[in-house]
């Protein structure tokens, strides 16, 4: 079945960097749309960036264009975030999820548990 | 960018009741509106797609209905297992938004 798997969350302080890592097993990876959806401490679901399955197409969220860079390596099933330059709003749980396209727009039909990043100092 | 209100913030209510959630766009969308619900420490999990299609194993207690700019989630008799956050997203255009979320919590 499908599973996707989020590594990399830490604690960071404020104008650091991280990277994030998804890894994507069970489906074809090299044939979907990937997703990073954060989601701040008791707030609500923000869609961050996306990317296409071969990586021309990609799309960010404006608060966090110019300091995050998503990526992905067919090769090893993986999806990336880097993330520099960052804030205290940055903090969340960020989440891979699979956009299956089915016609039905960038709908998510599968997610990772979740990889906590804080950023403080 | 499209901004999704849902409505109410929360709602209270007991096993066997009728619920209905209610999410608005800023645009028309067509019909490229998902549901998802949220259990606490848990990812989100698709619900409806195309504002009507059932996901896979949903259980059929579970609707969506709605075109343009208001959408309804209805959930026709209410189980333990559905109390959850429940959230609408657009799904048509970037960025993607959702909405703020519903908390359908026990009476």
């Amino acid at each position: 079945q499908v599973q996707l798997v989020e590594s990399g969350g830490t604690l960071v302080r404020p104008g650091g960097s991280l990277r994030l890592s998804c890894a994507g097993s069970g489906f074809t990876f090299s044939d979907s749309y990937m997703s990073w959806v954060r989601q701040a401490p008791g707030k609500g679901l923000e869609w961050v960036s996306d990317i296409g399955p071969t990586g021309g197409e990609i799309y960010y969220v404006d608060s966090v264009r110019g300091r995050f860079t998503i990526s992905r390596d067919n090769a090893k099933n993986s999806l990336y975030l880097q993330m520099n330059s960052l804030r205290a709003e940055d903090t969340a749980v960020y989440f891979c999820a699979r956009d299956p396209q089915r016609g039905d727009g960038h709908t998510f039909n599968s997610w990772g548990p979740g990889t906590m990043v804080t950023v403080s100092s | 960018d499209i901004q999704m209100t849902q409505s109410p913030s929360s709602v209270s209510a007991s096993v066997g009741d009728r619920v209905t959630i209610t999410c608005r766009a800023s645009q028309h969308i067509t019909k490229y509106l998902a549901w998802y619900q949220q259990k606490p420490g848990k990812a989100p999990k698709l619900l409806i797609y195309s504002v009507s299609s059932l996901e896979s194993g949903v259980p059929s207690r579970f609707s969506g209905s709605g075109t343009g700019t208001d959408f309804t989630l209805t959930i026709s008799s209410l189980q333990p297992e559905d109390f959850a956050t429940y959230y609408c997203q657009q799904v048509n255009n970037f960025p993607l938004t959702f909405g703020g979320g519903t908390k359908v919590e026990i009476k």
